[in-house]
């Protein structure tokens, strides 16, 4: 079991450009969580998403920012016309289980760093 | 709204000592706790998880608690090592909710 796969690691986007991130839950997992951590701060909530559905997106901006999670293929994340402000640490984690589960332990992809120049 | 507060926010010790780390948050209506690692530049490693039920969990020299009345967990870290220098987080699930909610961090050294 390869975890939870993001890609790219590392990412450069000019101001105006798309950024699209990518997530591969871990085998068996079908809850995606995408988190972002801006430099020096904590990890904020972004989107929950369940197979084809969006659970929960209270933590995105309302512009610019979507993601998805189709029935086949990884979560993607994508950052429209992109700024500056948007260069931070984008973060993916999956679980086995629905968030109302006390057992649920979310497992976190190695991140994707966008940086906005 | 839950708020997670974690002291100290930077902690520098010497190799071999025992220390306790502090996650305080403010809903008590939780799943879970859980506490993650996440090295410079790295993504998260979880530690331990701890179901609302429960106390404490332990894993090799790492031990963790639970007082959900009092909104407080504790990390307990024995015989430190260099090794374990890390940022380390602590993140609450509420009941139902769907978001983990993550302190800001203790940012460990342990000098050898």
């Amino acid at each position: 079991n390869a975890g939870v796969m993001q890609n790219p690691r590392h990412l450069v986007r000019r101001r105006g450009q798309e950024a699209r991130l990518r997530c591969s839950p871990m085998k068996g997992h079908s809850h995606v969580y995408w988190y972002r951590q801006l430099p020096e701060e904590g990890l904020k909530f972004m989107v929950y998403l369940q197979k084809e559905n969006i659970i929960d997106e209270s933590g995105m901006p309302k512009e610019r920012f979507s993601a998805e999670f189709p029935k086949e293929g990884p979560s993607i994340l994508r950052i429209q016309q992109v700024v500056r402000g948007d260069s931070a640490a984008y973060f993916c984690a999956s679980s086995p289980l629905g968030p109302n589960s006390g057992a649920n332990v979310l497992t976190f992809g190695a991140g994707s760093r966008l940086t906005v120049l | 709204k839950q708020e997670v507060t974690q002291i100290p926010a930077a902690l520098s010790v010497p190799e071999g000592e025992n220390l306790v780390l502090n996650c305080s948050f403010t809903d008590s209506a939780i799943y879970n706790l859980q506490w993650f690692r996440q090295d410079p530049g790295k993504g998260l490693t979880s530690l331990l998880l701890i179901q609302s039920s429960q106390r404490e969990q332990t894993s090799g020299r790492l031990n963790a608690s639970l007082d959900k009345s009092s909104g407080r967990s504790t990390l307990y870290i024995a015989a430190s090592q260099p090794g374990d220098s890390a940022t380390y987080l602590c993140a609450v699930l509420n009941t139902g909710g769907f978001k983990t909610i993550f302190g800001a961090g203790t940012r460990l050294f342990v000098k050898a």
